[in-house]
């Protein structure tokens, strides 16, 4: 059973620029959720999808955006890109939205902004 | 003051040794508790997890959850160096929040285990 599949792997991008991370989840889990990993804030919640709708928002500026489609795979979205959004960023699925199903994490998408 | 509160170490030990690893929280809200581990250039992996306060043991592995104290614990037995990594201690809401699919995480605590 495949897992949860972030594309791509590492990225490199211009500050100002705009980038699209992609994740695909495990088949048959319909929620996804993205979180973003720095060394000094930790993992901290983006935002969380299901049946194409966002269900949840952390604390981020509007420049971070996501959407899901049909078929449940997600992207996220950030425009003009600063120099402190180089992180991890984190996709996880789930069967349903919370943390009953437990959630299985990818292994993440590296953004350097420079 | 954060949420929730895991020393980052970093914690080395030798092979054999039982570890122990620890996070406070502040929020009442929490009722799912649950720890990752995560091995470098790798996301999360879920190693244990519990509803409400109470322990569970899977192998070597054993969650204590403690609501009363606002406390969690994992202990780790007979550690062997593929132990090695970073341990992130995660809580949620329960049902009905509309924060309950989000996880508050630890900081994480750097684990190493030399044989």
């Amino acid at each position: 059973k495949a897992g949860v599949t972030q594309t791509p792997r590492y990225l490199i991008k211009t500050r100002g620029q705009q980038v699209t991370l992609s994740c695909s989840p495990i088949s048959g889990h319909r929620s996804v959720s993205w979180y973003q990993q720095t060394p000094g804030q930790g993992l901290q919640f983006l935002f969380e999808y299901f049946s194409e709708t966002q269900r949840n928002k952390g604390n981020f500026p509007g420049r971070f955006s996501g959407r899901q489609f049909s078929n449940s795979r997600s992207e996220m979205n950030v425009s003009t890109l600063e120099l402190g959004d180089s992180a991890l960023y984190l996709c996880a699925s789930s069967l349903e939205p919370g943390p009953f199903y437990g959630y299985t994490f990818g292994s993440g998408t590296r953004l350097t902004v420079v | 003051q954060k949420e929730v509160e895991q020393d980052p170490g970093p914690l080395s030990v030798p092979e054999g040794a039982i570890v122990s690893l620890n996070c406070t929280y502040s929020n009442s809200a929490f009722q799912y508790f649950m720890w990752y581990r995560q091995y470098s250039r790798k996301g999360p992996e879920l190693l244990m997890y519990t509803y409400s306060s109470g322990n569970k043991e899977d192998g070597r592995f054993t969650a204590q959850v403690d609501k009363s104290s606002k406390y969690i614990s994992l202990f780790i037995r007979d550690s062997q160096p593929s132990d090695s990594a970073t341990y992130l201690c995660a809580m949620g809401r329960g049902a009905g929040g509309t924060s309950y699919g989000k996880l508050t995480f630890g900081q994480g605590t750097i684990l190493t285990v030399h044989p």
